[in-house]
């Protein structure tokens, strides 16, 4: 079955600082890749995604990710945080075992991310 | 742009109550979701509709639950007898067609049950 891993629960960066969430998955077959964002009392915001071709890819609010197949990976990164970027961040793998885009999201547990000024 | 909304925004009821979450997923989609997260777990699926008829569901999903698409806009969720453990963020979300891959989700139900 698939499978994400996030395995920072909560990350401090100062800002400027750059950042980096960790996101790892389990999946047969090549993945549908996710990253979204949570602020505070609102819903769940796409960032970025990764479906085929150039493996890394640019986001929304300066952000893009990596993935990277050797490593089932597909961490997210920011080269300069600013303090509104403090939120709580989801990866999610998309697709079954048989490839199917019907299928449902598999979501990570989150890393919270909290900035300092 | 168009977004998928969700009504109530917070919704607190009785055990053993049952409850209506109701979304209004992007006019033109036909792939709609629900999904929940318990306060400090993960977002975790229940169930996807398609064509008027549940294409999916999970573990959680049992017979207490039930999902509906009533006429051409909404999309509900229906839970028949709640228990303290439903208490969760419920959100909808939708997609255009089996080709395209993102789900666009709404901001969430929280419901609470005493």
């Amino acid at each position: 079955a698939q499978s994400v891993t996030q395995p920072d629960i909560h990350i401090t960066v100062s800002e400027g600082a750059s950042l980096e969430l960790r996101c790892n998955y389990s999946y047969g077959a090549t993945p549908y890749l996710f990253w979204y964002v949570q602020s505070p009392g609102q819903g769940l915001q796409l960032l970025l995604k990764y479906f085929s071709g150039d493996t890394l890819v640019q986001g929304i609010k300066g952000f893009e990710a990596e993935f990277k197949r050797s490593q089932s990976s597909f961490n997210l990164r920011k080269p300069s945080v600013h303090w509104s970027d403090a939120a709580e961040y989801f990866c999610a793998v998309g697709a079954d075992d048989r490839g199917s885009t019907l299928g449902r999201l598999y979501f990570g547990r989150g890393t919270q991310l909290t900035v300092w000024p | 742009e168009p977004e998928v909304t969700q009504t109530p925004s917070h919704q607190v009821t009785q055990m053993g109550q049952e409850v209506i979450l109701r979304c209004v997923p992007i006019s033109n989609h036909l792939y709609f979701y629900w999904y929940r997260q318990i306060l400090g777990q993960k977002v975790e699926f229940l169930v996807s509709f398609y064509n008027n008829e549940i294409s999916e569901k999970s573990e959680i999903f049992d017979d207490q639950f039930s999902v509906e698409r009533p006429d051409g806009s909404n999309f509900t969720l229906k839970i028949r007898s709640t228990k303290l453990e439903d208490s969760a963020m419920y959100f909808c979300a939708s997609k255009p067609g089996l080709s395209s891959y993102e789900q666009y989700f709404g901001p969430g139900t929280r419901l609470t049950v005493t």
